[in-house]
C-alpha cells in the first residue's frame, strides 16, 4: 500500500481558493488517487479521484503532478460547509482504502 | 436514491457485554465494508464483503469480532464479549464493485461507548 504524507491541519479564508497537499511516493503504476472528506460526526464522503490526469467535478479539482508522486486537491471557493478531514488515498485493485489523519481544514468567516 | 442505512446511532454498553450493529447498503452495491474509527484517528478496514463472501478480515480481531452478510445484502457486525478499547464509531460503506476506481459509500455510523 502507498503510504500519503498530508499536513494535520490548514486554514482558509471563507470564499477563497484551497490547496489541499498530498505526498505519496510509494504510489504503483496502477494506484488510484482517492479523496474523501468527513465532517464532523458523519461518515466520510467521497470527493473526487483520478489516476494520471487532472480531474474536475462540481465539488472540487484534482491537480496530479506528472510523476504521480504529490497530488493537490483544490477547493475553488471555501465555504464554511468545506470544514472537515480531507483524506489523500492512493489505492490498488486488491488493496483496502487506507485513511491515515488527513488534514483538517478549518474555514475562517 | 437512498444512502447507506445503519442501526443504532448510538450504543453505551459496559465491558463483556455484547452488541450488534446492523448495515444495509446502496441498492445493486456488491461490495460491503464495515471500518472502525477511534477518535482522532482516520477509519480503520475490518472486513470487506463480496456478495457474501469474506474478501479481506485480514485487521478483524476475531476473537471477538464477527460478521456476516447473509443473501449478500444486508449485513451485521458483532462484538462479543466487547472491551474499553473497543469504544469507536463503526462505520459502513458500499461500492458496486472492488475495482481501485470506485467509490465508497458511508453511512452516517453507530457511536460505541464501553463503559
Amino acid at each position: 500500500d502507498a503510504k500519503t504524507t498530508q499536513p494535520n491541519s490548514m486554514e482558509s479564508n471563507e470564499e477563497e481558493p484551497v490547496h489541499l497537499p498530498c505526498n505519496h511516493s510509494t504510489i504503483s503504476g496502477t494506484d488510484y488517487i482517492h479523496w474523501y472528506r468527513q465532517l464532523p460526526s458523519q461518515g466520510p464522503e467521497y470527493v473526487i479521484h483520478g489516476l494520471t490526469s487532472n480531474v474536475n467535478n462540481r465539488m472540487a479539482s484534482l491537480a496530479i503532478a506528472e510523476d504521480r508522486k504529490s497530488s493537490t486537491l483544490i477547493l475553488h471557493r471555501a465555504t464554511l460547509r468545506d470544514a472537515a478531514v480531507y483524506y489523500c488515498i492512493p489505492r490498488e485493485t486488491g488493496n483496502q482504502f487506507y485513511f491515515g489523519t488527513g488534514t483538517s481544514l478549518t474555514v475562517i468567516p | 436514491e437512498a444512502g447507506v442505512a445503519q442501526s443504532p446511532r448510538y450504543k453505551i454498553i459496559e465491558k463483556r457485554q455484547s452488541v450488534a450493529f446492523w448495515c444495509n447498503p446502496i441498492s445493486g452495491h456488491a461490495t460491503l465494508y464495515w471500518y472502525q474509527q477511534i477518535l482522532g484517528q482516520g477509519p480503520k478496514l475490518l472486513i470487506q464483503f463480496q456478495n457474501n463472501g469474506v474478501v479481506d478480515d485480514s485487521q478483524l480481531p476475531k476473537d471477538r469480532f464477527s460478521a456476516e452478510r447473509l443473501k449478500g445484502v444486508d449485513s451485521t457486525l458483532k462484538i462479543q464479549p466487547a472491551k474499553l478499547e473497543d469504544s469507536a464509531v463503526y462505520l459502513c460503506a458500499s461500492s458496486l464493485a472492488q475495482g481501485a476506481w470506485e467509490t465508497q459509500y458511508f453511512g452516517p455510523g453507530t457511536r460505541l461507548l464501553v463503559l
